[in-house]
C-alpha cells in the first residue's frame, strides 16, 4: 500500500513564524502536491513538483514556497505565518500513469 | 473560464436506496475523471477511475458513468449504508497533462441515515 505520512496532524504558530510542513512518500511516485482546504472552497493547490529540485505553481502560491531534495519528500514552507494561512493542509502524491493521487492525512495549521 | 460542479453541497437519503452524485464540467476535455472520497478531518482516498472512452465503470456497490458529450459523470453507491456517510470528491485530467495534475469539485456531502 501506498503510504504517504505528514509531519504534524496538528500545527499551532503565532503570525510571522516560519513554518515548515513536511511531506514524505514511500512509492517512489514521480509527483507531489501539496493544497489547502478550508470549507465551502474545496482542494486548492498551491505548489507541485514533477522532479526533485522541480516545482510548478499551483493556483494560490502566494505566502507559500516549496523545497524537493529527494524524490519522496516534498516540503512547503510558510515564510511568515499569517491568520489567512489558518487551514487544513493535505500533501498527496502520484504516478505519471494515470494521476490518481494519493493524500496523506493532514496537518491542521492553526496561526494566532 | 473551467469549472467542475458537483450537483449539490449535501445529499440526505435512508440507508438502502441508492444515491446519485452529479459532476458537471465546462471548458475541459478530460483523459479521464476520478472519485475520492472523505472523511471528516482526513485526505482524499481514490476510489475510482473512469477513461474518457469508457462509459460506465463498477467496483462492487460502486458506478460511474462518463459522458463526454454531455459533460457529466455520475456516480452511484447501491444498497448505501451509513458507513458510507462522507464527501465525495470528482477530480479531472486534462488530456494531454504530463504532469498529473487533478481539478477537483468542490465535493457533496453524503449523509446515509438508518
Amino acid at each position: 500500500d501506498v503510504k504517504v505520512t505528514q509531519s504534524s496532524r496538528y500545527l499551532v504558530k503565532r503570525t510571522g513564524e516560519k513554518v515548515f510542513l513536511e511531506c514524505v512518500q514511500d512509492m517512489d511516485h514521480e509527483n507531489m502536491f501539496w493544497y489547502r482546504q478550508d470549507p465551502g472552497l474545496g482542494l486548492r493547490l498551491i505548489y507541485f513538483s514533477y522532479d526533485v529540485k522541480m516545482k510548478e505553481k499551483g493556483d494560490i502560491p502566494e505566502g507559500y514556497s516549496v523545497s524537493r531534495e529527494k524524490k519522496e519528500r516534498f516540503s512547503l514552507i510558510l515564510e511568515s505565518a499569517s491568520t489567512n494561512q489558518t487551514s487544513m493542509y493535505l500533501c498527496a502524491s502520484s504516478l505519471l500513469s494515470d494521476g490518481t493521487q494519493y493524500f496523506g492525512p493532514g496537518t491542521r495549521l492553526l496561526v494566532l | 473560464s473551467q469549472k467542475i460542479e458537483q450537483n449539490s453541497e449535501a445529499l440526505n437519503i435512508q440507508e438502502g436506496k441508492t444515491a446519485t452524485l452529479t459532476c458537471n464540467y465546462t471548458n475541459y476535455s478530460p483523459a479521464y475523471l476520478q472519485w475520492y472520497r472523505q472523511d471528516p478531518g482526513r485526505g482524499p482516498v481514490f476510489l475510482l477511475l473512469i477513461r474518457e472512452n469508457e462509459k460506465e465503470k463498477r467496483k462492487e456497490r460502486l458506478k460511474v458513468t462518463f459522458d463526454t458529450t454531455l459533460k457529466q459523470s455520475l456516480f452511484h453507491i447501491t444498497a448505501s449504508q451509513p458507513a458510507d456517510s462522507a464527501t465525495y470528491l470528482c477530480a479531472l485530467v486534462g488530456r494531454g497533462s504530463t504532469l498529473g495534475r487533478l481539478y477537483f469539485g468542490r465535493g457533496t456531502q453524503l449523509t446515509v441515515w438508518p
